[in-house]
């Protein structure tokens, strides 16, 4: 069962352009949401994360949305660029006593063309 | 600093070979984690290891797949029998759990592509 939906699973915006990736999830127990970057070759990188309290957080041309009644939560890349193109995950996860399991989306592939 | 890092960087085995996998965790890290990768999909949780706490192993695919973690730092994910199915990138990750402003994040290294023939 997947704990986290995410949608597109590709996207092709023009440099300059917005790209929004959205991910839903079921489990409410869920109280850390961050968002990792992929490029080829290399291992995921952390790119922002929100917790539930807030309803957006930004960071430069990175901005997370958090709806917490509707359960969903997207990334928003302002301005688009070409060295934007990478492969987005999105995840969820909660803190437990033995520590935090992480569930992740099956991915975005987001290309910026110039 | 040194972040994590793993090895070997690509493994190409025949099917039915075992295959050691190992990842060197950021030192202090607390918290490893072994994922899945396959050709365009999602990052599949395998294994995870918390301090001197018993492993989550909860996803594991099978019992040809078991991981150890030795004096807290080095992991190593082993792969009995190989299947062609098995062919992914396998990626680790660590992070250090217990508070502070980097409870959550993890990191991750740059995986290794396992191609079983």
């Amino acid at each position: 069962q997947q704990q986290v939906k995410q949608s597109p699973q590709s996207l092709i915006v023009q440099k300059g352009g917005i790209s929004i990736i959205n991910c839903a999830y079921e489990n409410t127990a869920f109280d850390y949401f961050p968002w990792y970057q992929q490029f080829p070759g290399k291992g995921p990188a952390l790119l922002i994360a929100i917790r539930p309290d807030v309803s957006e957080k930004k960071e430069g041309r990175f901005t997370i949305s958090f709806n917490k009644s509707a359960k969903q939560f997207s990334l928003h890349i302002m301005d688009s660029q070409p060295g934007d193109s990478a492969t987005y995950f999105c995840a969820a996860s909660r803190f437990r006593n033995t520590g935090n399991q992480f569930y992740f989306g099956t991915g975005t592939s987001l290309t910026v063309i110039p | 600093g040194a972040g994590v890092s793993q090895s070997p960087s690509n493994k190409v085995t025949e099917k039915g070979k075992d295959v050691e996998l190992r990842c060197d965790p950021i030192s202090g890290h607390t918290a490893l984690y072994w994922y899945r990768q396959s050709l365009g999909q999602g990052l599949e949780f395998l294994i995870y290891f918390q301090g001197n706490s018993a492993p989550d192993k909860s996803g594991l695919p099978s019992d040809r797949f078991s991981a150890e973690r030795t004096g807290g730092s080095v992991s190593t994910l082993t792969i009995q029998r190989t299947q062609q199915e098995d062919s992914a990138v396998y990626l680790c990750a660590s992070s250090l759990a217990g508070g502070g402003k980097h409870l959550y994040e993890q990191y991750f290294g740059p995986g290794t592509r396992l191609t079983v023939t």
